[in-house]
């Protein structure tokens, strides 16, 4: 299995520009997290899917922020206007509950976001 | 709400030295409890987990044991080697807030030659 794949795995952008980060979860997987690392946050919820719906957005930090999820292979997270501040390094993970002495999270390797 | 916390880093240690992590927890029921751990440049890995008062996780030397009664989950190495180097993070899963897992802030750990 190919785990978790992210892209792109560097963005680099200007100030006020929209930028999507992509997300392909594990096959079988029922659920997805979108996390942000900051050295001053640490690791933060952003949203998580189960079955494609969304469930806890309440991590999205404002409406700049939104994800999707169309399909159980795919999701997006996309800032529209992007800001400085927004600039970490975004993780997705993904999941399934179904087996009950599961309970781990397989991790991307990340999208490094700068925003200039 | 749930909530993890632990030691703040960096924590610098030499090769062959013990490593704890301290980390305690809140929350509603109870909760699953795992480390996790991200070597430079790449995602979090699980490195071990309890789910229940008592457990002992452990791999590749590093031990932890859930402890209801202190609600924590301190995380232990008696002889850290260099490739130990890396941010460790504490995290809980209480079902009964819907599958979330809840992340510590993270503890760096730096181990010299």
């Amino acid at each position: 299995d190919a785990g978790v794949i992210q892209s792109p795995r560097h963005e680099v952008t200007e100030m006020g520009q929209e930028v999507t980060l992509r997300c392909k979860p594990i096959s079988g997987h029922d659920y997805l997290f979108w996390y942000r690392q900051t050295m001053m946050r640490g690791l933060e919820l952003l949203i998580y899917f189960n079955n494609n719906v969304p469930i806890d957005d309440s991590g999205m930090p404002e409406d700049r922020f939104s994800a999707k999820m169309p399909n159980a292979s795919f999701s997006t997270l996309k800032i529209q206007p992007s800001e400085p501040r927004d600039s970490a390094v975004y993780f997705c993970a993904s999941t399934t509950f179904k087996i009950t002495t599961n309970e781990k999270l397989f991790f991307g390797s990340g999208t490094q976001l700068s925003v200039l | 709400g749930d909530s993890v916390t632990q030691m703040e880093g960096p924590v610098t240690l030499s090769e062959e030295a013990f490593l704890t992590i301290n980390c305690t927890y809140t929350a509603t029921g109870y909760p699953s409890l795992f480390w996790y751990v991200q070597y430079p440049g790449e995602g979090l890995q699980l490195l071990l987990k309890a789910t229940k008062a008592d457990d002992k996780g452990s791999n590749k030397g590093f031990e932890a044991t859930y402890r209801k009664e202190t609600t924590s989950f301190h995380l232990e190495k008696g002889s850290v080697q260099v490739s130990d180097s890396a941010v460790y993070f504490c995290a809980l899963l209480a079902r009964a807030a819907g599958n979330k897992l809840t992340f510590g802030g993270g503890t760096r750990v730096l181990v010299k030659p």
